[in-house]
Parts: structure tokens; sequence; C-alpha cells
């Protein structure tokens, strides 16, 4: 079955520590994104990758980091400093930059 | 940035009726995606469209790509068409980046 998977799909976390959320694909898509959506919104991009080893910052990027070390994997890490955390994440990816964009499930993050 | 602008906020059908929904863009773009996301916050791909017109099934979406503007039709609504319609468009010389409007909420009651 191709597509892209999320895991956990909701994840609990104390104030202060930092939590890494996972995105998998086998679409053989180059690019990757991250988007963040909060309750009654539509999504923000947080971080995006077209190729191995590059990524470069969305709109929302401040206290988040991310690494793409292999094409298949786009792991999100929410740090400490990130202000207000609890949201939705989703991971999405696409053929190449400018091509239509397909998401995986999402995980729910609660940050308390 | 781009302006992305979607109405109606919220609409109610019964079951059966048809609707149209509006997205509205403040620039060229390159790249516009409908989606529907169900209640478990999927998004389930409708249609890439930056412009002309598609069908698939029930759905047609029509994009005006120099009048900034795309519609999304759903006929014979059913309760399973429920949920929240996003349109997100990629602006003209940019790249990767989606920007999403900001919804419209459908229930579909029996």
């Amino acid at each position: 079955d191709g597509g892209i998977t999320q895991s956990p799909k909701y994840l609990f976390r104390k104030e202060g520590q930092n939590v890494t959320l996972s995105c998998e694909q086998n679409l053989n898509h180059d690019a990757m994104y991250w988007y963040r959506q909060d309750p009654g919104q539509g999504l923000r991009l947080i971080y995006y990758s077209q190729i191995v080893n590059d990524f470069q910052k969305g709109d929302i990027a401040e206290g988040y980091s991310v690494s793409r070390e292999k094409k298949e994997s786009f792991p999100l890490t929410v740090t400490s400093a990130q202000k207000n955390p609890t949201a939705f994440y989703l991971c999405a990816s696409s053929i190449t930059a400018h091509y239509e964009q397909y998401f995986g499930p999402g995980t729910r993050l609660t940050v308390t | 940035g781009i302006q992305v602008e979607q109405s109606p906020p919220d609409l109610i059908l019964q079951e059966g009726a048809n609707s149209t929904l509006r997205c509205n863009f403040s620039d060229s773009v390159n790249n516009l995606q409908w989606f529907h996301q169900n209640p478990w916050g999927q998004l389930i791909n409708l249609f890439y469209i930056p412009s002309g017109t598609k069908q698939n099934g029930r759905l047609s979406a029509t994009t005006v790509a120099t009048e900034r503007y795309s519609l999304l039709y759903i006929s014979s609504s059913q309760t399973t068409d429920s949920g929240v319609y996003f349109c997100a468009v990629q602006p003209t010389g940019t790249a990767s980046k989606l920007t999403f409007g900001t919804g419209t909420r459908l229930q579909v009651t029996l």
C-alpha cells in the first residue's frame, strides 16, 4: 500500500519536553512538508524539504526543527521553545515542489 | 502574502441538495487544490485544479485563474459529504508552499 504514515496518532507531553513526530512516505516523492492546524483554522506551513539533506522554513518555523536524511522520512521535533505546541500536525508529500500534495492522517499533540 | 477566502463559512443541507462552495484568492497561482477534511482530521484530495474544469462523480470544480476564483460543486449531497472543505493555493513563483483558506464547514442532514 502506497501512502504517508504518521505516528503516533495521539501524543501527550509535559511542558518543557521536546517531542519528535514521525512522517514516512513510500510514494517515492521528492518533496515533503509539515503543517500545523489549530481548531477551526486552515493549515499553516512549518517546514518543507524539496530534496534529501535540504529543508526550508515555512511561515511558523519558530520552536520547531526538522531533518531529511532519507527520502522517505521527514521527522519534526517540537521543542520546548514552541510557545503553543498543542495542535494537530499534518505531514504531506508531493512528487516535486510544484505538484499536488498528499497528506498523512496527522498527529494530535497535547502539551500540558 | 496571498489571501485565500472561502465562502460560505458554514452550510447546512438536506440530503439530496446541491451546493456551490467558492474560493477567492488575491494573486496568481500555479497550484490550487480542494480538500475534504473528514471528522477524524484526514485531508482527502478532491481536485488538483490550477485552471479549467474537472469532474469526479458527484463533485466537480472550476478554476478561473484570470479572475482568481475557484468553485466546488457538490450535487445530490449525502451525509458522508459532511466535514470541512478547504481550498489551498500555491502562489506563482513560490516553491512548495500551499496557503489554505479557513474552510467551509458542511453538514448534510437526513
